[in-house]
């Protein structure tokens, strides 16, 4: 159980164009989803947390007409990088957890990550 | 805020052998949850461990442990009889009950395992 999806695993856009990422919760309800941001040999860094049909909170510092969070579903949220630049490359992350059902309500269980070049 | 940390960027364990990663945090809050993650080469998160700071007995699961000294706000991982598997970056995480549960990560700790 608690199994997460990330679609699609790997994308590479040009510089000015929109990238959609999901994150797909399988077999659970994720009331709360987040999106992280992941540079190599570095800890995850925490950029939005996102109730199911409210607004995503964004932490500081990140843009959030850049980093658009959807969170429609009890299933589904997606990051949209808008106008995507060199600097927007990155390893994309997602975790969900649960207020409802079996699920330890406490854990995030994550997805397998995107990784975004942008050229 | 939440801060964790943790001191060992690096550590290396003979298979077989046992070793334990450390992770320190402070916080203000009474209760709260501590992981800890594993991240191998394919970057997938993969969750270790999990304990309630309200509880007074360690957590374990199978040959993962923990040593959680609230006090000291201390909560280290021990891996006994390491496998070449287990090769990965640790993240200690802190889960507060408050903000939606948002987590705060140490830096991570890259563990070798040396066949």
């Amino acid at each position: 159980g608690a199994v997460v999806s990330q679609h699609p695993s790997r994308v590479i856009c040009k510089s000015g164009t929109s990238v959609k990422i999901e994150c797909r919760s399988l077999d659970f309800q994720a009331t709360t989803m987040f999106w992280y941001r992941q540079f190599p040999k570095q800890s995850l860094m925490l950029m939005a947390t996102s109730n199911e049909g409210s607004k995503a909170t964004y932490e500081q510092g990140v843009e959030k007409d850049k980093f658009l969070i959807n969170h429609a579903s009890l299933t589904l949220s997606t990051l949209t990088v808008t106008s995507a630049h060199p600097e927007d490359s990155s390893f994309y992350i997602c975790s969900a957890s649960s207020q409802r059902g079996a699920l330890q309500q406490e854990t995030q269980y994550f997805g397998p990550g995107t990784r975004l070049l942008v050229l | 805020a939440q801060t964790v940390t943790q001191s060992q960027p690096e550590m290396s364990v003979q298979e077989a052998e046992t070793v334990t990663l450390s992770c320190t945090y402070d916080t203000s809050e009474s209760d709260y949850y501590l992981f800890w993650y594993k991240q191998p080469p394919s970057r997938q998160m993969i969750l270790v461990i999990r304990q309630e700071a309200y509880k007074q007995q360690n957590a374990t699961e199978n040959r993962f442990s923990v040593n959680f000294q609230k006090a000291a706000k201390s909560f280290s991982l021990k891996i006994s009889d390491s496998q070449l598997g287990d090769a990965a970056m640790y993240f200690c995480a802190y889960g507060g009950l408050y903000n939606f549960n948002k987590f705060y990560f140490g830096s991570g700790t890259k563990l070798n395992v040396k066949p």
